[in-house]
Formats: structure tokens, sequence, C-alpha cells
């Protein structure tokens, strides 16, 4: 257990449908990150917050959007989806203070858009 | 340009061989190299990593081999077992204060054979 957790671990869906994933980020993380992470794609950065606040936008499209709570949970919501969503959905978090940005990544949610 | 250029894209090696996967980058502005594991269903877990100030960096059987001036670094697993078979990923990142996505390499699947 990497000490983050991701919920739900697998969702199917239907185009055109709207999805919300949730990160639990590790004891003491203050940073949250999104990533995406397709077949031929590999890892893609999406979103990252910072206790709370939007600290870095990736390759996020305008139908994705995320939040950070204040009890440090995120959650990424996924709305209009279409077929070409369907990958696995990663949340990682890191500590401000490691001063080896480790990143702890979750076991991660996979979306199949049918 | 933030990209980070991984080969090859598989590989296969017999146990007890030396596996080697490179990565070349644009962004001199990079001061922090990961490598990721990643095995199947799971998330990336660090392997280990290299600030630009090092050469080389060895962690058991595991070494970074970095060259600032090519803007290259590269796995190498010594010994290599079955049990090290999984999708490797390099990956770096800018010390912006605040902003420390990583952009990763597109992975590199490993194959040990017995």
């Amino acid at each position: 257990d990497s000490g983050v957790t991701q919920t739900p671990k697998h969702l199917i869906t239907a185009t055109g449908q709207r999805v919300t994933l949730r990160c639990s980020p590790r004891s003491g993380d203050l940073s949250v990150y999104w990533y995406q992470q397709s077949l031929d794609q590999g890892l893609q950065f999406l979103i990252q917050y910072y206790n709370g606040e939007e600290r870095a936008k990736g390759n996020i499209l305008e139908r994705f959007s995320a939040q950070q709570f204040p009890d440090l949970h995120s959650e990424l919501n996924l709305s209009s989806l279409e077929l070409g969503d369907s990958a696995l959905y990663f949340c990682a978090s890191s500590s401000q203070t490691d001063l080896n940005y480790g990143y702890t990544f979750g076991s991660g949610t996979r979306l199949t858009v049918v | 340009q933030q990209q980070v250029k991984q080969s090859p894209q598989s590989l296969i090696v017999q146990k007890g061989g030396i596996s080697i996967i490179n990565c070349a980058y644009e962004n001199t502005a990079f001061d922090y190299f990961p490598w990721y594991q990643q095995f199947p269903g799971k998330g990336p877990a660090l392997l280990i990593a290299i600030r630009p100030d090092v050469s080389e960096k060895k962690e058991g059987r595991f070494t970074i081999s970095f060259n600032k001036s090519a803007k290259q670094f590269s796995l190498h697993i010594m010994d290599s077992q079955p049990g090290d078979s999984a999708t490797y990923f390099c990956a770096a990142s800018i010390r912006d204060t605040g902003r420390r996505a990583l952009t990763f390499g597109s992975g590199t699947r490993l194959q040990v054979q017995p």
C-alpha cells in the first residue's frame, strides 16, 4: 500500500456521461497530481493542486476539472465523456519538504467509456 | 519544449544480463531525473533518482548514468532478474517553486527471461 488511495478502481460508463474520480493523498502530503495513462501516450500530466490551490496545468481538456478539498483529498471530474477518454487515471502526492521531489502514486482508476 | 524521449520501447534480456534504458531531454532547466517502475495493475513507484550535479548514482543493482552535456541519462539494471520484468519510465522536472510536475518518457517494457 503506497499510502495514496484512489477510488473507484474500475469504472465503466457510456459516452456523454460524467464521472468523478477520488484521491486521498499520503498522510502529510500537500501536493496532489493527476496523470492520465493510455496505451499510446504514456503518462500525461493533467493538473496539480497544492494545499487546495491549483498550481500547474498540463494537457487537461476543458471537459475535465479537478479540485482539492480542505482535508486535502482531491477529485477529478470528467464530463461529456468520449471513447478516447478511456484510460488509467493516476493520482500522485508529494511532500513540499521532500528534497528528492519524490512522488507516491496510487493504484489508479481504470475508466472505460463504451 | 518539455519533452523526454525514451528508448527502447521494449527490451528482452536474459536472466543475469544487463538491461539498459536510455532517455534524452531537451530542456536544460530540468534539475531532477527519477526513474519509475510499474508492474501491471499498479501505479508507478519511484526506483531511483539523480540530480544533474552528479554523473552516476547506484542503488543495489540499479544505476543511473547522467551526461549533462549530451542531455542524456540512462538506467542500468545489473544481473537482471525475472522479477524486474515491468515497465520503466524515466522522468524529469524543473525546480519551479510549487510546481514539480514530472514529464515522463513513453516507457520501456522490460521482459527478463529465466
